[in-house]
Formats: structure tokens, sequence, C-alpha cells
């Protein structure tokens, strides 16, 4: 199965900083990357995904990298505000499997 | 309509009631799923219907019983739970299985097992 690893478990920046968050993968055959932001209390909602074809792709102030040498994939938030603040989860799926695998999440605090 | 509707929102149940959780989307998708989430960890698998029909059950106790009435429906019947059930559980759809395409998840049902 796939071993799913995000990092980090928490980041905390200060409004207007940029943040990342990695999330690394093992399964070669992976072809499709997405992330999904959960705010405190409510469902997790697919904000940005990439597939194996595309190397970027931004929407905003969010974009979602892809190297697929290295098996890792990041989620970039720039100009950060206190409305981002929530986790984040990688769910990257293999083409073998149409269930993906969550990574562990990663707590964004924006202070304001 | 592009939503998954989960009831109900909120749920406290004894451990030798019987009670059924809700799922309903419109949005053709042909693939729904049952997830649970404790507090801080990703949601954990429980169940996959795909057109209809089950096909994964993640070792699942038989105490949580899954039914799939047609495409747009999904149910949880939940009989003789225990407390660590306590948990979010979420509904979530997608297009089809196989494809690259992201979920649609459910606001959720909060589940409290006294």
């Amino acid at each position: 199965g796939e071993n799913v690893e995000q990092h980090p478990s928490t980041l905390s920046v200060q409004e207007g900083d940029s943040a990342v968050i990695k999330c690394t993968y093992s399964d070669s055959a992976s072809n499709y990357f997405p992330w999904y932001k959960q705010e405190l209390g409510k469902r997790p909602q697919l904000i940005i995904d990439i597939r194996s074809n595309v190397g970027e792709k931004k929407d905003q102030r969010i974009a979602v990298t892809l190297n697929k040498t290295a098996k890792h994939f990041s989620l970039h938030i720039t100009e950060t505000q206190p409305e981002d603040s929530a986790v984040y989860f990688c769910g990257p799926r293999s083409g073998g499997s149409y269930i993906p695998t969550f990574g562990r999440g990663t707590s964004l605090i924006v202070h304001p | 309509d592009t939503e998954v509707t989960q009831t109900p929102k909120h749920l406290v149940m004894g451990m030798t009631n019987k009670k059924s959780l809700k799922c309903e989307q419109h949005m053709g998708h042909r693939a729904m799923y049952w997830y649970k989430q404790k507090a801080k960890k990703p949601p954990e698998l429980m169940f996959v219907y795909s057109y209809e029909k089950l096909s994964i059950n993640e070792s699942v106790p038989s105490r949580f019983s899954p039914e799939c009435p047609n495409s747009s429906l999904l149910n949880l019947h939940l009989h003789a739970l225990q407390p660590e059930d306590s948990a979010l559980y979420l509904c979530a759809s997608s297009q089809d299985k196989g494809l690259d395409y992201g979920y649609t998840f459910g606001s959720g049902t909060r589940l409290t097992v006294v």
C-alpha cells in the first residue's frame, strides 16, 4: 500500500507570510495528488489538485507543485490570511486504487 | 446541486440503541464512501460503494452496516456501538472509481455513544 508522510504537522505563520506543506508518497504509480482543507468543525474540502502529467498548478493564492522523480508534492499558500487557518490533508491516489491515502494532516495557524 | 447532504448532524445514542446515518448526493457520482474521523486525525476509510455495490469493507466491525438503496443514497446502520465509536462520520462521493477525481465530502454526523 501507499505510505504517505506529510510535513510539518504544525505550521504557525504571520498574516501575509507564505506557507508550504509537503507530502511524500511511496507508490510510483500514484497519478492524482489533491489537497484538502478542513476548518475546525467542518468538512474536508478539496482546494486544489494536480495530475501526474503536470508539474505545477495555481489558483489565486494557492498552488501545488509535483516532483514525480522525488515522489513528493507540495501545497503553497501565499499572502496568508487568518481564514487560511485550518488542517490541510494531502491524499495521493494510485492509478491501481481509487482510494486515497491521507496524510496525517498539517495544522496551519495564521496569526493576524 | 454540488453538495453531499448528511443527516443527522449530531447524534447521541446508547450502547443498546439502533440508529441510522443518511447520506444523499445528486451530482451523478457513482462512487460513495463512509469515513470515520477522530479529532485531529485524518479520515479513515470504512466502506466504498461503486455503482451501488459494496466494493471495499476495511475490516469494519459488524455493528456498522452500510446500505446503498440507489445511486443517490447511502446509509450507515448502527447497532450496539461502543463509546470508542464516538467520532465524526463523513460521507463522500466522487465521479467514479479509478479516475482522478477528488472527493466531495458531506458535513458529517458527529456521533456520541454513551
